[in-house]
């Protein structure tokens, strides 16, 4: 079974679009996050929810909503797609320290 | 805010060479280490970690000391294989209780010849 799960693992559109993307974990973690990986594989967090209460907004822009239904489930929204949008973004989970990662959703933005 | 520096790459090694990845941090408190792996076109992994001064985390046949007296914790293995190939991070989690989050080197490709 996969633990921390990601849909789509592509998604290709043009600027000015709305997208999602999906993220679940079937681990009972309380706290999910969205990170971002940039060309340059370099990785930044985005946001942390804590049993579905945003804890951590790492100024990201207002484009970027994540909304999480339940616990296990931490989803992004972005608005108004951009070209500087494009990169990969990771969701993963935690319980204490340690967090486990999904697969990644690749997001190009033409 | 915390930091991580880790050595730029990219490395290109032989099979069965010795592997050193430098990593060193910046931090107000003492945090968790990790080393975190990426293979190609995979998500990241957990390779091993360390939550206080002179752990040694170890795993596949890397290991890394979480060294408190030059804020470091390098990965090493000593016999590096092909399979070996893919992005290491090194990270910190900074925060308590349900807030931490990770701070990430800026990762580094290791490519191991045959």
């Amino acid at each position: 079974d996969t633990a921390v799960s990601q849909t789509p693992k592509y998604l290709v559109t043009q600027m000015g679009n709305d997208k999602s993307i999906k993220c679940e974990q079937n681990l009972g973690h309380d706290t999910m996050y969205w990170y971002k990986q940039d060309s340059k594989k370099f990785l930044k967090i985005m946001f942390s929810y804590n049993n579905k209460e945003l804890i951590i907004n790492e100024t990201v822009p207002n484009r970027f909503s994540p909304k999480s239904p339940d616990k296990a489930h931490l989803n992004l929204h972005i608005n108004s797609l951009e070209l500087g949008d494009s990169a990969v973004y990771f969701c993963a989970s935690s319980q204490v320290a340690e967090q486990f990662f999904g697969p990644g959703t690749r997001l190009t933005v033409l | 805010g915390d930091s991580v520096t880790q050595m730029e790459g990219p490395v290109t090694l032989s099979e069965e060479a010795f592997l050193t990845i430098n990593c060193t941090y910046t931090a107000t408190g003492y945090p968790s280490l990790f080393w975190y792996v990426q293979y190609p076109g995979e998500g990241l992994q957990l390779l091993l970690k360390a939550t206080k001064a002179d752990d040694k985390g170890s795993n596949k046949g890397f290991e890394a000391t979480y060294r408190k007296e030059t804020t470091s914790f390098h990965l090493e293995k000593g016999s590096v294989q092909v399979s070996d190939s893919a992005v290491y991070f090194c990270a910190l989690s900074e925060g308590k209780g349900g807030s931490e989050k990770l701070v990430f080197g800026k990762g580094t490709k290791l490519t191991v010849n045959p």
